[in-house]
C-alpha cells in the first residue's frame, strides 16, 4: 500500500491564482480531512468527508472547496489564492474500528501564495 | 469545540534522559487521546493513543497518561535517543460517531543531545 499520497509537494502561487492540491489514499478509509498546520498554531482542519459524496466544514474553511466523488480520492480546491494561505497542507485518511480511530497523514503540500 | 493546549513548546534533554510532554483539554466529553510525531519535512505519523477508559498505556519506550478529572493527559518518553528529535503533537478526539473531530495542540519540538 502507498498510503496516502499527496501532490504536489511544494507549489508557488501568485494571489488570485486557482490551483488543487490532490490527495489519494488506497486503505479503502471512509474519512478523509485536510489540514493546514502553520508556525505556533498546531493542524487546523479544513474540510473532511466521512465518506464518497459526503463533506463537511471543519474550523478555518473560509477560501477553500472539497468534493469526494470516490473513496479514493479527496482533492482540496483554492478558487482564488491569497498570502494567507500560505501553509503546509496535509489530508489525512482514517477509520473507525469500535469507536477507536488512527489517522494516517500524507507527506504534506508546501504552499507558498505570493 | 475542543481546545488542546500542549506544553512545552520546545523540550531539550540529554540522551538518556526522559521527556515529559502535557497536554490540557476543555471538553469534558472527549474520549480518545492520539499523540503524533512529526520529523522534518514529513506528514504526522501516530505513535500511541489512549482512550477515555483507560488511565495509562506504554509501548516499550513510551507511554501516556489520562487523568480524566483534571481534563489532562501526558506523553512519556524514556531512555531518549536522538532518532526521538522530532515536533510532537497531541490531540482530543470530541463528538460522537461520523460528526466526531480531532482538535490539535500546538506541538512540542524535542530535542534529543548528545
Amino acid at each position: 500500500n502507498a498510503g496516502v499520497t499527496q501532490t504536489p509537494k511544494f507549489q508557488v502561487l501568485k494571489t488570485g491564482q486557482s490551483m488543487t492540491l490532490q490527495c489519494a489514499q488506497d486503505m479503502n478509509h471512509e474519512y478523509m480531512s485536510w489540514y493546514r498546520q502553520d508556525p505556533g498554531m498546531g493542524l487546523r482542519l479544513i474540510h473532511y468527508s466521512v465518506g464518497a459524496g459526503i463533506t463537511d466544514q471543519g474550523e478555518v474553511p473560509n477560501g477553500y472547496n472539497v468534493s469526494r466523488s470516490t473513496t479514493e480520492d479527496f482533492p482540496l480546491r483554492l478558487l482564488s489564492a491569497a498570502p494567507s494561505q500560505t501553509s503546509v497542507y496535509f489530508c489525512a485518511s482514517s477509520y473507525l474500528n469500535g469507536g477507536q480511530e488512527t489517522q494516517y497523514f500524507g507527506p504534506g503540500t508546501r504552499l507558498l501564495v505570493l | 469545540g475542543e481546545n488542546v493546549e500542549q506544553h512545552p513548546s520546545t523540550l531539550s534533554v540529554q540522551e538518556g534522559d526522559s521527556a515529559v510532554i502535557k497536554c490540557t483539554y476543555s471538553d469534558s466529553a472527549s474520549n480518545y487521546f492520539p499523540w503524533y510525531k512529526q520529523e522534518l519535512g514529513k506528514g504526522p505519523q501516530l505513535i500511541i493513543d489512549i482512550r477515555s477508559n483507560v488511565g495509562e498505556k506504554k509501548d516499550q519506550r513510551i507511554a501516556v497518561t489520562l487523568n480524566k478529572t483534571a481534563k489532562h493527559f501526558s506523553l512519556h518518553i524514556t531512555e531518549t535517543q536522538p532518532e526521538d528529535s522530532a515536533v510532537y503533537f497531541c490531540a482530543a478526539r470530541w463528538g460522537s460517531g461520523t460528526a466526531s473531530k480531532l482538535t490539535f495542540g500546538t506541538g512540542t519540538r524535542l530535542q534529543v543531545t548528545l
